[in-house]
């Protein structure tokens, strides 16, 4: 079965660049959709198709997908960017939806 | 203004039975694939089963596989996840999706709030 590997955490200070990866046997073949959820709430799509954004997420939030790695951007972080991260396939083969394992931002 | 509101969940017996209902409005249902996406406490995200918009497809997690059964009434816009022989590793917060896209690239564009089953003698 496919597998999405992501960091279990990443820190960044307030105003800087966050960057949150994650990495598939040719990802870059896929597209790659991310979900933020916050503590005692439902995950909510913040990326999808790689680099789109719904509307309501602010432009600092971006993606980009090439080769083994698909990455979450999110420029100017602020305190209320402070969450876990998933991104999220469908695995043609299997015809699974898949899910990363998370990465905890932490807004120092 | 789309809604997915998931209720049944509740404490049950390693081996028993649960029946987890979605109900949907706000857009036309019958039109749509669900899923069910589950989180055990403290871990992440785990993609459990999809059913079509006409039932004609299903698909399951392995760890589910044979064990729990996805429908749907969308007489009712309602769906619905059975799950049997129950496990302690089920114990999640169960959340139905709906799924958007084309196919083979499908995203989670509504989730409800999800409904917590916990698997415990």
């Amino acid at each position: 079965s496919y597998v999405l590997t992501q960091p279990p955490s990443v820190s960044v200070a307030p105003g800087k660049t966050a960057r949150i990866t994650c990495g598939g046997n040719n990802i870059g073949s896929k597209s790659v959709h991310w979900y933020q959820q916050k503590p005692g709430q439902a995950p909510v799509l913040v990326i999808y198709y790689d680099s789109d954004r719904p509307s309501g997420i602010p432009e600092r939030f971006s993606g980009s997908n090439s080769g083994n790695t698909a990455t979450l951007t999110i420029s100017r972080v602020e305190a209320g960017d402070e969450a876990d991260y998933y991104c999220q396939v469908w695995d043609s083969s299997s015809d699974h939806g898949v899910f990363g394992g998370g990465t905890k931002l932490t807004v120092l | 203004e789309v809604q997915l509101v998931e209720s049944g969940g509740g404490l049950v017996q390693p081996g028993g039975s649960l029946r987890l209902s979605c109900a949907a409005s706000g857009f036309t249902f019958s039109s749509y694939s669900m899923n069910w996406v589950r989180q055990a406490p403290g871990k992440g995200l785990e993609w459990v089963s999809y059913i079509s918009s006409s039932s004609s497809t299903i698909y399951y997690a392995d760890s589910v596989k044979g064990r729990f059964t996805i429908s749907r009434d969308n007489a009712k816009n309602s769906l619905y996840l059975q799950m049997n022989s129950l496990r302690d590793e089920d114990t999640a917060v169960y959340y139905c999706a709906r799924p958007i896209g084309y196919s083979n690239h499908y995203y989670f564009d509504y989730w409800g709030q999800g409904t917590l089953v916990t698997v415990s003698s």
